[in-house]
C-alpha cells in the first residue's frame, strides 16, 4: 500500500513553455503533499507544501507565481512550471501523507530538461 | 532552526561487511522524528527506518538499524552484511512531530547524503 505515482517521468520542453506534472496518491487519501527539486548531487529541498482544498505554503526563495500547486482532491497534486527557462531544469519529486501515518510516501520523481 | 549534518560525502565498504553512516541533527523541538531514506540511481526515494524522540529502543528492520543517542543528537545508520544492491545515495532526514494526527504534515528536512559503494 501506499503507493504514489508521478507523471510524467521525464519531460523536455522548450524555454518559455510551461509544463504540469501529476503527483497521485493511489491508493490512500493525501491530506498533504510535498513538492522537492533536486538539482544533480545534491540533496532534496523542500518547495512547498500542500493542503487539500487550500493553498500551498511556499518555502523561502522559492516563487508561488512561477511554481504553481494545485492539490485540488485528495488523491492529486498538481505542479505547474510556467515560462520554464534552463535553470529549471532539475529532478521534482513530491510526497504523500495522510495525518495517522508518521511518515511521507513519494513518489518516483519526475526529470525536467528545458531547452 | 532544525539541521540535519551528514559528513560522509562517500563512502566504501567489502560487500557482506558492515556499514556506518553518520547523522547528526539539531532542533530545538522535544518531539520530532528522524528518518533514513534511501535514493539508487533511479531517482526514487526508499523509506529504510524510521526513530521517533521518545522511542526508548533503537530500531531496527531487517538488515538496517538506527543507533539513536539523543544526547549526542546522532541517528547513524547501520546496515549490516552490505550487498552489491546497497549501492546507493543515503539520506538523514528530521521531522519536527511525532506523526500521527497533525504531525505527518509537518515537513521533512533532508541532509546532504552519503553516497555508498560497495565493493565485490
Amino acid at each position: 500500500g501506499a503507493v504514489v505515482s508521478q507523471h510524467p517521468s521525464r519531460v523536455i520542453c522548450k524555454s518559455g513553455t510551461s509544463v504540469k506534472i501529476e503527483c497521485r496518491s493511489l491508493d490512500f487519501q493525501a491530506t498533504t503533499m510535498f513538492w522537492y527539486r533536486q538539482f544533480p548531487k545534491q540533496s532534496l529541498m523542500l518547495m512547498a507544501t500542500s493542503n487539500e482544498g487550500s493553498k500551498a505554503t511556499y518555502e523561502q526563495g522559492v516563487e508561488k507565481d512561477k511554481f504553481l500547486i494545485n492539490h485540488a482532491s485528495l488523491t492529486l497534486s498538481t505542479l505547474t512550471v510556467t515560462s520554464a527557462h534552463p535553470e529549471d531544469s532539475s529532478f521534482y519529486i513530491c510526497s504523500a501523507s495522510q495525518r495517522r501515518f508518521y511518515e511521507q510516501y513519494f513518489g518516483p520523481g519526475t526529470r525536467l530538461t528545458v531547452t | 532552526a532544525q539541521k540535519i549534518t551528514q559528513t560522509q560525502p562517500g563512502m566504501f565498504v567489502q560487500e557482506k561487511e558492515a556499514v556506518t553512516l553518520d547523522c547528526t541533527y539539531d532542533t530545538s523541538d522535544q518531539s520530532y522524528g528522524l528518518f533514513w531514506y534511501k535514493q539508487p540511481s533511479s531517482g526514487e526515494m526508499i523509506f529504510l527506518i524510521y526513530q521517533g524522540s521518545y522511542d526508548e529502543q533503537n530500531a531496527t528492520e531487517g538488515r538496517y538499524s538506527l543507533n539513536f543517542q539523543k544526547a549526542r543528537k546522532s541517528a547513524n545508520l547501520v546496515i549490516s552484511a552490505s550487498q552489491l544492491g546497497d549501492s546507493a545515495m543515503y539520506f538523514c532526514a528530521m521531522r519536527e512531530g511525532l506523526g500521527g494526527y497533525g504531525g505527518a504534515t509537518n515537513k521533512l528536512i533532508f541532509g546532504t547524503g552519503t553516497l555508498l559503494a560497495v565493493q565485490p
